[in-house]
């Protein structure tokens, strides 16, 4: 059974740093691009970054460019969110998925406020 | 950027009935290999989205034949048959053809 399951969650004032995780199982973790994406409280999905299978190629929304980083560890089916100088704006829940496969996380919520 | 024009935002149907929600790009979501990556996804209240239809439509493991999704270049649809109280919920498009990847709005299918 395919499962993603996100950690990191929390409450940070803006301005600081926090990284969220996301564990695979179930599947060929280095075999497949992963993504981040979130969601607002009560607003609609918005993709954040893309990392390929082997590291060699990340892509980012420009709302998160020069402040998100995304990574991987293949040999422990592990994916990464570094999220520095958060902003209020950036408070939503974040999932990983895995796109090709069809496979969401349960999320995470990242709340950003002083 | 690629914008998703989805349409209507709130859907109100009968259960039995039918349901069509439309997804317009800004641009042509055919990639250059050929194949148009836009996919429809379904958001029940409190869960993460799940797969109903990708690259236009390929119905994801699981899901019912009463989903359909149809289209090409910028215009595409999905059509639910026969809805059950189980389809209702927030569905969006993605098109994963142009960085940045983008969703369309969303669109509430609830009970009339």
């Amino acid at each position: 059974e395919v499962q993603l399951v996100e950690s990191g969650e929390g409450l940070v004032q803006p301005g600081s740093s926090m990284k969220l995780s996301c564990v695979a199982s179930g599947f060929t973790f280095s075999n497949y691009g992963m993504n981040w994406i979130r969601q607002a409280p009560k607003k609609g999905l918005e993709w954040i970054a893309l990392i390929y299978y082997d590291s060699s190629s990340k892509y980012y929304a420009d709302s998160v460019k020069g402040r998100f980083t995304i990574s991987r560890d293949n040999s422990k089916n592990t994916l990464y969110l570094e999220m520095n100088s958060l902003r209020s704006e950036d408070t939503a829940m974040y999932y990983c998925a895995n796109w090709e496969l069809g496979y969401w996380g349960q999320g995470v919520m990242v709340t950003v406020s002083s | 950027d690629v914008v998703m024009t989805q349409t209507p935002v709130s859907l109100p149907v009968s259960l039995g009935g039918q349901a069509s929600i439309s997804c317009r790009s800004s641009q042509s979501l055919v990639h250059s290999n050929g194949n148009t990556y836009l996919h429809w996804y379904l958001q029940k209240p409190g869960q993460s989205p799940q797969l109903l239809i990708y690259r236009v439509s390929n119905r994801f493991s699981g899901v019912p034949d009463r989903f359909s999704g149809s289209g090409s270049g910028t215009d595409f649809t999905l059509k639910i048959s026969r809805v059950e109280p189980e389809d209702l919920g927030d569905y969006y498009c993605l098109q994963s053809t142009h960085f940045p990847r983008t969703f369309g709005g969303g669109t509430k299918l609830e009970l009339k």
